[in-house]
């Protein structure tokens, strides 16, 4: 069974710093893993999808990196603004078109 | 373009009672799913589509019935509302499966509560 997890369950930091925020999952044999950002009474936006078979994947200010032999991933946010308030989640794929997705991570950006 | 559009955004059910939740997309995209997010469950799988006229159950599909009679639209029937399904109810589609290189759109959710 594949599980998803992310620690810690909420961040609050000081506007301008650089973060890391971690995912871990128990099966390493997954397709790809997928970030995503949920605003307040919003719905999941996708950031960045990393397939298997890369190690990074950037946006702008954001970086992902995935390690599947040790079951991690990162999602790097640079110079942090209070716009990046929000929860962000992380997927993988499993069986037919399900995302098991992690319990997320509430950021706080404060000014 | 709209994306993923979901109606209603909220609504209150009395125990028993039945509604659609409705779900259309722009993208022209083949595989929709449905997926409920409650605290501490996170986001679970309900149903999901791989074209129109082609479904099949997720992870918690009991009280729940879909169907796919276009490419654009996925609605969800609860047919007789219980307590237990107050959650908020999330739509996503996406272009190919969940294993490829294609991120998932999602649509802004419908909190739905039961009494």
């Amino acid at each position: 069974k594949q599980e998803v997890t992310q620690i810690p369950a909420a961040l609050s930091v000081p506007e301008g710093e650089n973060l890391v925020l971690n995912c871990s999952f128990t099966d390493s044999a997954i397709y790809n893993l997928q970030w995503f950002r949920q605003d307040p009474g919003k719905g999941l936006t996708s950031l960045l999808l990393i397939q298997s078979s890369q190690r990074e994947q950037t946006s702008g200010r954001l970086n992902a990196s995935l390690d599947k032999s040790s079951g991690r991933s990162t999602l790097y946010i640079a110079a942090s603004q209070p716009g990046d308030s929000a929860t962000y989640l992380c997927a993988v794929p499993r069986g037919a078109q399900k995302l098991v997705f992690g319990q997320g991570t509430r950021l706080t950006i404060n000014p | 373009n709209a994306g993923v559009t979901q109606t209603p955004k909220f609504q209150v059910l009395k125990t028993g009672q039945s509604m659609t939740l409705q779900c259309a997309q722009d993208m022209n995209h083949e595989y929709m799913s449905w997926y409920r997010q409650d605290p501490g469950m996170g986001l679970r799988l309900i149903h999901y589509s791989v074209g129109a006229g082609i479904t099949d159950q997720g992870e918690v599909p009991n009280g729940y019935n879909v169907s796919r009679s276009t490419t654009e639209d996925f609605p969800l029937r609860l047919l007789s509302a219980a307590p237990s399904q107050t959650s908020v109810y999330f739509c996503a589609s996406s272009s190919d499966w969940t294993g490829s290189n294609q991120p998932q759109h999602f649509g802004d959710g419908t909190r739905l509560s039961i009494l």
